[in-house]
């Protein structure tokens, strides 16, 4: 079945850094755009990346940009994020997120698969 | 601050009909898709509705939704007492060049 297991959360300082990934199973992972989605705790969703299928397509949230970095392997079907200068404020669980459509556009695209999330708590 | 707006709660009686709003804008709602994810508590969220008012397999037809404009809506009929859960909107904003979330409503059953 289709599947996505995040890892690499943990707990870490401000100002360190922290690389999680995401594996997926079950599909043809290079055929799909990925994105990266976390929740802080008691709050609502929050994306903060999306690749495109091949890898040559990245965007990312305001609040991320310049210090996440989303990438991905589509030999090992692995989805990253590297978070650099991390804050407080992105304590957070995070979720990876597989898009809906086979080489979708980015504007008609839905999350249909979830992983279970990973938690990540940057406190000093 | 949420791009798109949502009410925090909504509730109904058991069997009765719930429905959720979501308010966007012309750069996300207005031109793109909506979608809905329910999120129950302690769990991943779900998709429910994607392309404005599709279900993925698996998803009852209790669940519906529906935009016009630059607003959504997502509506819960017969509701029970697992339907108790967050619900978010979403859809790509194409100023930001990012998708954005509705705050969440949080559906109670009374």
């Amino acid at each position: 079945q289709v599947q996505l297991v995040e890892s690499g959360g943990g707990v870490v300082q401000p100002g360190r850094s922290l690389r999680l990934s995401c594996a997926a199973s079950g599909f043809t992972f290079s055929n799909y755009a990925m994105y990266w989605v976390r929740q802080a705790p008691g709050k609502g969703l929050e994306w903060l990346a999306v690749v495109s299928y091949d890898g040559s397509n990245k965007y990312y949230a305001d609040s991320v940009r310049g210090r996440f970095a989303i990438s991905r392997d589509n030999s090992k079907k692995t989805l990253f994020l590297q978070m650099n200068s991390l804050r407080t404020e992105d304590t957070a669980i995070y979720y990876c997120a597989r898009g809906y459509f086979p080489f979708g556009e980015f504007l008609l695209d839905a999350f249909d698969t979830w992983g279970q999330g990973t938690l990540v708590t940057v406190s000093s | 601050q949420p791009v798109l707006t949502q009410p925090p709660s909504a509730s109904a009686a058991p069997g009765q009909r719930v429905t959720i709003s979501c308010s966007g804008s012309s750069s996300n709602l207005g031109p793109n898709t909506v979608n809905w994810y329910q999120q129950l508590p302690g769990a991943a969220p779900k998709l429910l509705i994607y392309a404005n008012n599709r279900r993925p397999s698996g998803v009852p037809d209790r669940f519906s939704g529906s935009k016009s404009g630059t607003s959504a809506s997502l509506a819960i009929t017969g509701l029970q007492s697992l339907d108790e859960a967050d619900y978010y909107c979403a859809a790509w904003d194409g100023s930001l060049n990012a998708v954005v979330f509705g705050g969440g409503t949080k559906v109670t059953v009374l």
